[in-house]
């Protein structure tokens, strides 16, 4: 089955810098990539995707990259706020069928 | 985006009961849906995966008997704790996607508590 690794654990960031946070896949059918943000106590919560056929994706100051000759994918956050402070996850996901997350990264802004 | 709801948000219940988690898809028709576990600091858990009308497939090692999950319509999944015990303990979570479109969408939790 599919095997998704997210680095790093935690990420403690200056508010306005940014924030990178990676994840590697196995399975080379996985073909659709989200990512969640999960504040405590809460569900979590769709904020990009990217499929397959596509490198980049950016929505104002959330960006995801994929490469898929090397399996990785990550989120760039830009110009960070207190409010980006929650914990990160990363999903593979192959046609529609089960969705494998990564570890979780709990993000801290620092004011 | 799409909308899941899950109820209750949290629940403390005696050891030996059960007790029913609903998650429901308000504005679209979901065919498929997953419930997932997670303890703190940790990720997420797939229990099962449930669609619409047929049996729910469950993960390796989750306990069919002892968590049943229904998912009797295509807005509606239900996961049931039977006989509830304090290793039950934890935060249970829905998810739902809609036919044709890949996005997974979540429930806001339930945080369930055996004493």
């Amino acid at each position: 089955g599919e095997n998704v690794e997210q680095h790093p654990s935690t990420l403690s960031v200056q508010e306005g810098d940014s924030a990178v946070i990676k994840c590697t896949y196995s399975d080379s059918a996985s073909n659709y990539f989200p990512w969640y943000k999960q504040e405590l106590g809460k569900g979590p919560q769709l904020i990009i995707d990217i499929r397959s056929n596509v490198g980049e994706k950016k929505d104002q100051r959330i960006a995801v990259t994929l490469n898929k000759t090397a399996k990785h994918f990550s989120l760039h956050i830009t110009e960070t706020q207190p409010e980006d402070s929650a914990v990160y996850f990363c999903a593979a996901s192959s046609n529609f069928n089960k969705f494998y997350f990564g570890s979780g990264t709990k993000l801290n802004v620092k004011p | 985006g799409a909308v899941v709801s899950q109820h209750p948000s949290w629940v403390i219940c005696k050891s030996g009961t059960s007790v029913k988690i609903e998650c429901r898809s308000l504005d679209f028709q979901a065919t498929t849906m997953f419930w997932y576990r997670q303890f703190p600091k940790q990720s997420l858990m797939l229990m099962a995966t449930s669609n619409e009308g047929s049996k729910a497939t469950y993960e390796q090692g989750v306990e069919k008997d002892k968590f049943l999950i229904n998912h009797a319509s295509l807005t509606l999944s239900t996961l049931t704790v039977t006989s509830a015990h304090p290793e039950d303990s934890s935060f249970y979570i829905c998810s739902a996607t809609m036919g044709g479109n890949e996005k997974l969408f979540f429930g806001s939790g339930t945080q369930l508590s055996v004493l």
